[in-house]
């Protein structure tokens, strides 16, 4: 089975465009969840939903970020309008389940560069 | 609030040595899930091993092993007979029942480094 795809792997952008990011889960998974790395706050989990319907967005960082998941095999993280600060590594992960003990599959990550 | 603690930055061995990875947790819930993860130089984060609060036998799979002391919060990762495509970086995270919710919360992380 093909795991949780990310596209585009690498995105190279000027500050006060938009970005979006995409995200396709693995199939039968309920649950998405996006997260950020970056060197100064490590990886940290911006916002997941259950079934479509976004449970948790408290770790947005401002209303710059906005995410949509539209059905059960694609979602998207918008920046709008990007800042340099804003690059980083974006990862999308997926499970089956929201248990403490479901294991969370992660993409390959999406490397955002703002200039 | 959860938090995960990895106070090692970089680990740097020979091949063929063990290298063990500390990893100190707070949380208040009392029902929890602890993982480690592996980041390889090409970036993707890669599941290793999953215990649940209840669970304090130390195991072993193959290469790696883990010892859970509740007792003092710390979930530690052992590579045994260590090999260059080891070479990475090691997450440790806390996934609790509680006010968390489905957070999974992230160490700041290891890097290990292998030489030949």
């Amino acid at each position: 089975d093909a795991g949780v795809i990310q596209s585009p792997r690498h995105e190279v952008t000027e500050m006060g465009q938009e970005v979006t990011l995409r995200c396709k889960p693995i199939s039968g998974h309920d649950y998405l969840f996006w997260y950020r790395q970056t060197m100064m706050r490590g990886l940290e989990l911006l916002i997941y939903f259950n079934n479509n319907v976004p449970i948790d967005d408290s770790g947005m960082p401002e209303d710059r970020f906005s995410a949509k998941m539209p059905n059960a095999s694609f979602s998207t993280l918008k920046i709008q309008p990007s800042e340099p600060r804003d690059s980083a590594v974006y990862f999308c992960a997926s499970s089956r389940g929201g248990g403490a003990g479901n294991e969370q599959f992660f993409g390959p990550g999406t490397r955002l560069t703002v200039l | 609030a959860q938090k995960v603690t990895q106070a090692q930055t970089e680990i740097s061995v020979v091949e063929k040595e063990d290298v063990t990875l500390d990893c100190v947790y707070e949380t208040r819930d009392t029902t929890y899930y602890l993982f480690w993860y592996k980041q390889p130089p090409s970036g993707e984060l890669v599941f290793l091993i999953r215990r649940n609060s209840f669970d304090e036998q130390n195991e072993i799979s193959g290469r790696y092993s883990w010892n859970f002391q509740k007792s003092t919060s710390s979930f530690n990762f052992t590579i045994t007979a260590s090999q260059v495509v080891d070479s990475a970086v090691y997450f440790c995270a806390l996934r609790g029942y509680g006010a968390a919710g489905n957070k999974l919360t992230f160490g700041g992380g290891t890097r290990v480094l292998v030489k030949p």
